[in-house]
């Protein structure tokens, strides 16, 4: 197991531009979850899915973002029209739905958006 | 409003001491809390979790502690070794049991552990 995966680790984009990240969870994790941790801070929870299911989705996440699973595999979180705000990290993680609480959520290593 | 808070942004400690780490919550309703250690550059990476009906939970050098009557938690390093060095994040997980389940994180303190 390579745990989970986050494409790109890095990327710079001007103010305007839409960038989409990509996330493959561990396999045997049903639930998938997106959070983004600016300097200073700690992750602030976006949205998770429960297989393809997005069940919940955080006061965070405006009508810019968009998160998608489909199949209940990979996930990839769209941004439109970045914004300079829009900079963070933006980190996924995966878990069983059974027992979140014994065994946390596994992260992958993030995706760090700059936007210019 | 902040749920979770570490009032302490950092902490520096002499290797083979004990590092405490300290986490005050004001939800009554969460149900697990678990703390995580992230280097740069990396993800969160899982430490150890307690339940909110235990008041300890122990693992190898790590232990964590609840105190429920005062909302507040703290993590044990004993020894701690230089590569202890690294912000700690103090989370609580709210819905447990298929409701929500989404960790509510601290701001972190930064652990530097001197040789």
């Amino acid at each position: 197991d390579t745990g989970v995966s986050q494409d790109p680790r890095h990327k710079i984009t001007k103010r305007g531009q839409n960038v989409t990240f990509r996330c493959d969870p561990i396999s045997e994790h049903n639930r998938l979850y997106w959070y983004r941790q600016t300097l200073g801070q700690g992750p602030e929870f976006l949205t998770y899915f429960q297989n393809e299911a997005q069940l919940e989705k955080s006061r965070l996440l405006s009508d810019r973002f968009s998160a998608e699973r489909p199949k209940g595999s990979f996930s990839t979180l769209e941004i439109q029209r970045t914004e300079q705000g829009d900079s963070a990290m933006y980190l996924c993680a995966s878990s069983r739905t059974e027992d979140p609480g014994d065994y946390g959520y596994t992260f992958g290593s993030g995706t760090r958006l700059t936007v210019v | 409003d902040q749920q979770v808070k570490q009032n302490s942004p950092s902490l520096s400690v002499q290797e083979g001491r004990i590092s405490i780490l300290n986490c005050d919550y004001t939800n009554s309703m969460f149900d697990y809390f678990l703390w995580y250690k992230k280097y740069p550059a990396e993800g969160p990476t899982f430490l150890i979790s307690i339940s909110s009906i235990k008041d300890k939970n122990e693992d190898g050098r790590f232990t964590v502690f609840l105190n429920k009557s005062a909302k507040h938690l703290s993590l044990h390093i004993v020894p701690s070794q230089p590569g202890d060095s690294a912000v700690y994040f103090c989370a609580a997980l709210e819905g447990y049991g298929g409701s929500q389940g989404n960790l509510i994180f601290g701001k972190g303190t930064k652990l530097s552990v001197k040789p």
